[in-house]
């Protein structure tokens, strides 16, 4: 199994909201990731969790703050978001140690912010 | 640093058609290579990889052989369905334990009957 939920599919916000993001993967993976995906880009790497800890914070302002509860979960929570905020949000996950491991992708949240 | 340099899309191909979409990169060390695909309104799925050079990638028709020697990876497949239309991401990691992917821009393919 290399499936990587993401829920909710689709997000409206508005820019005093709060609301959070969620995602979650059964395949062992001690590696979860946030990517932001604009229309017609690649993804853009966020923050990346190792073993539930922070281990990367790609310069992401303070309004996006994520959370890894356990090896399984991984949250990004949203406060005072942007109308540039308004994106695809990609949640995937990878094995960690020695290797360059490929990661496994969830199908994103469609996230607008009004 | 790291980069990955992709062919400009969009690429429009009739079904049936032979498909290559070139890749090139640039990386420190010894990187992994993959290829991604996204269909519309999905996250992205892992098409292919291949670890070491002259290995070979292959899945559903689709194929892509590290090139150490001309730093490339390009994806090929014999015969394009409707089915394959969507963006096709050619990436990178490198360094043991890296965290990090370096996607190229991405090549939009559409095949039409």
């Amino acid at each position: 199994d290399t499936e990587v939920t993401q829920t909710p599919k689709h997000l409206v916000m508005g820019m005093t909201n709060k609301k959070s993001l969620k995602c979650e993967q059964h395949m062992g993976h001690r590696a979860m990731y946030w990517y932001k995906q604009k229309a017609k880009k690649p993804p853009e790497l966020m923050f990346v969790y190792s073993y539930e800890k922070l281990s990367i914070n790609e310069s992401v302002p303070s309004r996006f703050s994520p959370e890894c509860p356990n090896s399984s979960l991984l949250n990004l929570h949203l406060h005072a978001l942007q109308p540039e905020d308004s994106a695809l949000y990609l949640c995937a996950s990878s094995q960690v140690g020695r290797g360059r491991h490929e990661q496994y992708f969830g199908p994103g949240t469609r996230l607008t912010v009004t | 640093g790291d980069s990955v340099t992709q062919m400009e899309g969009p690429v429009t191909l009739s079904e049936e058609a032979f498909l290559t979409i070139n890749c090139t990169y640039t990386a420190t060390g010894y990187p992994s290579l993959f290829w991604y695909v996204q269909y519309p309104g999905e996250g992205l799925q892992l098409l292919l990889k291949a670890t070491k050079a002259d290995d070979k990638g292959s899945n559903k028709g689709f194929e892509a052989t590290y090139r150490k020697e001309t730093t490339s990876f390009h994806l090929e497949k014999g015969s394009v369905q409707v089915s394959d239309s969507a963006v096709y991401f050619c990436a990178l990691s490198s360094g043991a334990g890296s965290y990090q992917l370096t996607f190229g821009k991405g090549t939009k393919l559409s095949v039409i009957p």
